[in-house]
């Protein structure tokens, strides 16, 4: 089946370091999403990327989609205590008309003083 | 609007007890899914249902059973608990539309089997 899978697992930063994690799927996606879960919470969305190539920015968070729609990044410039969670992607699975969606194992984000 | 609703927030429940966890979305949104968290294991899929009165096997769906009587709630029932699903379970429900596949998530029930 569908395997995503994120590096790295586990990122501590200095506050104002630059972030980033990678994507990978095993197989060609119609889109990618990103989600954040802030300790304790629950995922929220955060962004779909469809086009190859595809580059978007919200603030501070860069998301890119690659070429071959097989990978994706998330890098988040200058980091704040603020952007301390979990981030996951997730494709849409192949089967099932596209309505079930694979996370990727996701990065927790650790952002220190 | 509240969203996805779920209940109970946590439980404490023996082995062997029967338990069903609830959720309730006011969005009108189609598709439903319940995920299970573990540390280090993400998010993983245990039902789904793409319409009311339709339900699908996630990728592990042993021991779990979900029903949808109508567009709004979608239970998660536990037949009979055993410690390995102790986890926090996630309840989200999908937007429609073209390209559409963004979920949102209820707030989570913490599942502590004993």
């Amino acid at each position: 089946g569908q395997q995503v899978m994120q590096i790295p697992q586990y990122q501590h930063v200095q506050e104002g370091e630059d972030f980033t994690t990678y994507c990978n799927s095993s197989t060609t996606l119609s889109n990618i999403q990103w989600y954040k879960q802030r300790p304790g919470g629950h995922p929220v969305f955060l962004i779909q990327l469809v086009k190859s190539g595809e580059v978007k920015k919200q603030k501070r968070l860069t998301f890119q989609f690659g070429e071959a729609k097989k990978n994706s990044s998330l890098h988040i410039t200058a980091t704040q205590t603020t952007d301390v969670g979990t981030y996951f992607c997730a494709g849409p699975e192949l089967t099932g008309g596209g309505n079930k969606l694979t996370f990727g194992t996701g990065t927790q984000l650790k952002v220190e003083l | 609007i509240a969203g996805i609703t779920q209940a109970p927030t946590s439980q404490i429940l023996a082995a062997g007890r029967r338990m069903t966890l609830r959720c309730t979305q006011d969005m009108r949104h189609n598709a439903m899914y319940w995920y299970r968290q573990d540390l280090g294991l993400g998010l993983r899929l245990i039902h789904y249902s793409n319409t009311a009165g339709t339900t699908g096997k996630g990728e592990v769906p042993d021991g779990y059973s979900v029903s949808r009587a109508n567009t709004d709630d979608f239970p998660l029932t536990l037949a009979s608990a055993v410690p390995s699903q102790t986890s926090v379970y996630f309840c989200a429900s999908r937007e429609t539309g073209w390209y559409q596949e963004t979920q949102y998530f209820g707030p989570g029930t913490r599942l502590l089997v004993l």
